[in-house]
């Protein structure tokens, strides 16, 4: 079974400095990544997501993502945040079994908090 | 485009009644998957259908929770003798055939007195 771990439960940035947020997983094979964010009573939006290829990248709002294979991460990354970035983030794992995607593992989620 | 419609929005259920929950996947996707998030234990999964039938059910409770995806376009997520510990948000995700172009939808968050 895979898992996923965010080690930074909040991250607090002021704006227009620079944002990364880590991902790390388990699992038995490279999974399909994702980054999802979610603000207040919404569902999760995709930012990004990897499956092979170019380890880095682009996502949607001027997030990226690198993938590293030897050290099982998946970090999050913006140039300068701005406020409207307050949310959590997810980072996701999901497997592929045959054709088909399965259920997405996600982590426990990263709370930023972007100030002026 | 609609989106995912999750509906209700809200609802409140007193200890021991039931809820159902539903959900509208976008039309044309074949997989449904609900999740259910919690403050403790964040985002689990629950039970996951492709076209309609029951894939995985992995994460469900093996009491109390049941779900149905009696057409291709909704599924439902059934609780019985509701706990407050069901207290949650339960989310609903759909995509294409075979595809992991999940799209969420709103949620639905249950409270459970």
């Amino acid at each position: 079974a895979q898992s996923v771990t965010q080690p930074d439960a909040r991250v607090t940035v002021s704006e227009g400095a620079s944002l990364q947020l880590r991902c790390k997983y388990s699992s038995s094979v490279t999974p399909y990544l994702f980054w999802y964010v979610q603000y207040p009573r919404q569902g999760l939006q995709l930012l990004l997501k990897y499956y092979s290829g170019d380890p880095v990248v682009q996502g949607v709002n001027g997030f990226e993502a690198e993938f590293s294979k030897s050290n099982s991460s998946f970090h999050l990354r913006k140039a300068s945040v701005h406020w409207s970035d307050s949310a959590v983030y997810f980072c996701a794992v999901s497997m592929k079994r045959g054709n088909y995607a399965q259920g997405l593992t996600f982590g426990l989620g990263t709370r930023v908090s972007v100030f002026p | 485009n609609a989106g995912v419609i999750q509906t209700p929005r809200h609802k409140v259920t007193g200890k021991g009644q039931e809820a159902t929950l539903w959900c509208e996947p976008i039309s044309g996707h074949s997989a449904v998957f609900w999740y259910r998030q919690t403050i403790v234990q964040g985002l689990e999964f629950l039970t996951y259908f492709r076209n309609q039938a029951p894939i995985d059910d992995s994460g469900m409770p093996k009491e109390r929770f049941s779900a149905q995806m009696p057409n291709q376009s909704h599924s439902t997520l059934k609780i019985q003798s509701t706990q407050p510990q069901d207290s949650a948000v339960y989310l609903c995700a759909s995509s294409p055939q075979g595809g992991s172009d999940y799209t969420f939808g709103s949620g639905t968050r249950l409270l459970v007195i």
